[in-house]
């Protein structure tokens, strides 16, 4: 069964460090893999998506993320942390039916 | 903004009642999918509609059932409620049916059951 994983609860960083929120995977096949944002009391928003092609993979609002078949990882990350970067990131995987699986998320802190 | 809408924004009722959730997708799509967000379950997948027709089923309940109607958008109706649904319910939308395009999602419906 397919899966994601973040592993920590909460990240934090000084503003304008770079910054890596994690993920890992466990698909059957070659995974679809989606990066989403969501901040207090709103909808989740897309960021990115991995489906083939190059490894790093160019989002929104400057964040990229990398794809790394031989350790099942999908990390979040960013150059440059904002203080309105600060929110809810979750990681997904395309299920076998088509729909999202995500993870638990991972609450992003950024202090100035 | 999204493009995709949800109404109402809360609802409070109270156990033993039947609710419906409304969700209007981006123009142009054709999925709708259901999903539950808690704070014990996370973000879990419920049901998807394509066109009109139901296409996936995840963990929903018996007392939970959905319909997409012919201008495509979607309801999702919930009976015999417990505390337990106490939940954020948020639809999205997706020009595809089989999961490859980002699926965009609304702002979501706070259901509080007492």
């Amino acid at each position: 069964a397919q899966s994601v994983a973040q592993p920590e609860d909460q990240v934090n960083v000084a503003e304008g460090n770079p910054l890596t929120v994690k993920c890992t995977y466990s698909v059957s096949g070659n995974p679809y893999l989606f990066w989403y944002v969501q901040y207090p009391n709103r909808g989740l928003q897309f960021l990115l998506k991995y489906i083939t092609g190059d490894n790093l993979v160019k989002g929104s609002y400057g964040f990229e993320a990398e794809f790394n078949k031989s350790q099942t990882s999908f990390h979040l990350k960013k150059p440059s942390a904002l203080v309105s970067d600060s929110a809810l990131y979750f990681c997904a995987v395309k299920g076998s039916q088509g729909n999202l699986i995500f993870g638990k998320g991972t609450k992003l802190s950024v202090k100035p | 903004d999204s493009g995709v809408t949800q109404t109402p924004k809360h609802l409070i009722t109270a156990t033993g009642q039947r609710v419906t959730l409304r969700c209007s997708p981006r123009s142009g799509d054709l999925s709708v999918y259901w999903y539950q967000q808690s704070l014990d379950q996370g973000l879990q997948f419920l049901i998807q509609y394509y066109n009109g027709e139901e296409r996936a089923k995840g963990n929903i309940l018996e007392r939970f059932s959905a319909q997409q109607f012919p201008d495509l958008h979607s309801e999702l109706n919930l009976s015999s409620l417990e505390l337990g649904d106490s939940a954020l319910y948020f639809c999205a939308s997706s020009a595809g049916a089989g999961g490859n395009n980002e699926q965009f999602f609304g702002p979501g419906t706070r259901l509080t059951v007492l």
